[in-house]
């Protein structure tokens, strides 16, 4: 049990719908990472969000965006979804601090199917 | 190129045996984590190191950070220990991870 949530569990959409997927992070863990995992392979970083702004990106498009709040919780939005979003998303908290010292508690994850 | 590479990709060991994983990185880092993945998508942190070595149970990771090498030891393995270990490197705003290491251990 690592004390991260996330919502919900499964998901199915269609190609260009928008998506909305939430994590609740540890209370004090100020820096929340978002990773996307498609099947048989190792995730990869989208963004990571500290005391709400946004620092840090990987090589994912604009219409992949989130939100971090002060209340420890977090949202990461997909628009116009594509077949090849298919994966599974996981927020990963940590904290006190913004530097990459800090132990990650990965939350069960997300599994979005895309048709 | 990745960023990351692990070896091997698969691994089959009989329960008892002695289990190397090995992570190369060609970034710098802050520190370098190793995880695993049960089926399902669960993923614990198992070590995260900056120098040197650490040691849980079982499990020992060692980092040599001027040849920018990892590598997670099993020592005694069981077959409880099969999932998939994923080495992650992490800068200040950057993750990078490998594409993980199935393990199955066989009884």
């Amino acid at each position: 049990e690592t004390g991260v949530t996330q919502s919900p569990t499964h998901l199915i959409k269609t190609r260009g719908q928008q998506v909305t997927l939430r994590c609740s992070s540890q209370s004090g863990h100020n820096t929340v990472s978002w990773y996307q995992q498609a099947l048989g392979q190792g995730p990869q970083f989208i963004f990571q969000y500290y005391r709400e702004e946004e620092n840090g990106r990987g090589n994912f498009p604009p219409r992949f965006s989130g939100l971090q709040f002060p209340n420890y919780s977090s949202e990461l939005n997909v628009n116009a979804l594509e077949l090849d979003d298919s994966a599974l998303y996981l927020c990963a908290s940590r904290g006190p601090g913004q530097g990459a010292y800090n132990e990650q508690f990965f939350g069960p994850g997300t599994r979005l199917t895309v048709l | 190129k990745n960023e990351v590479e692990q070896s091997p990709q698969n691994l089959t060991a009989q329960e008892g045996e002695f289990i190397t994983i090995n992570c190369s990185y060609s970034v710098g880092i802050s520190a370098l984590h190793w995880l695993q993945q049960h089926p399902g998508g669960g993923i614990v942190s198992l070590f995260m190191l900056s120098s040197g070595k650490k040691k849980h149970g079982r499990l020992i990771a060692t980092i040599n950070i001027q040849e920018k090498h990892s590598s997670l030891h099993i020592t005694a393995s069981h077959p409880r220990d099969s999932a998939v270990y994923i080495c992650a490197v992490g800068n200040f705003n950057k993750f990078y991870f490998g594409s993980g290491t199935k393990l199955n251990v066989k009884p």
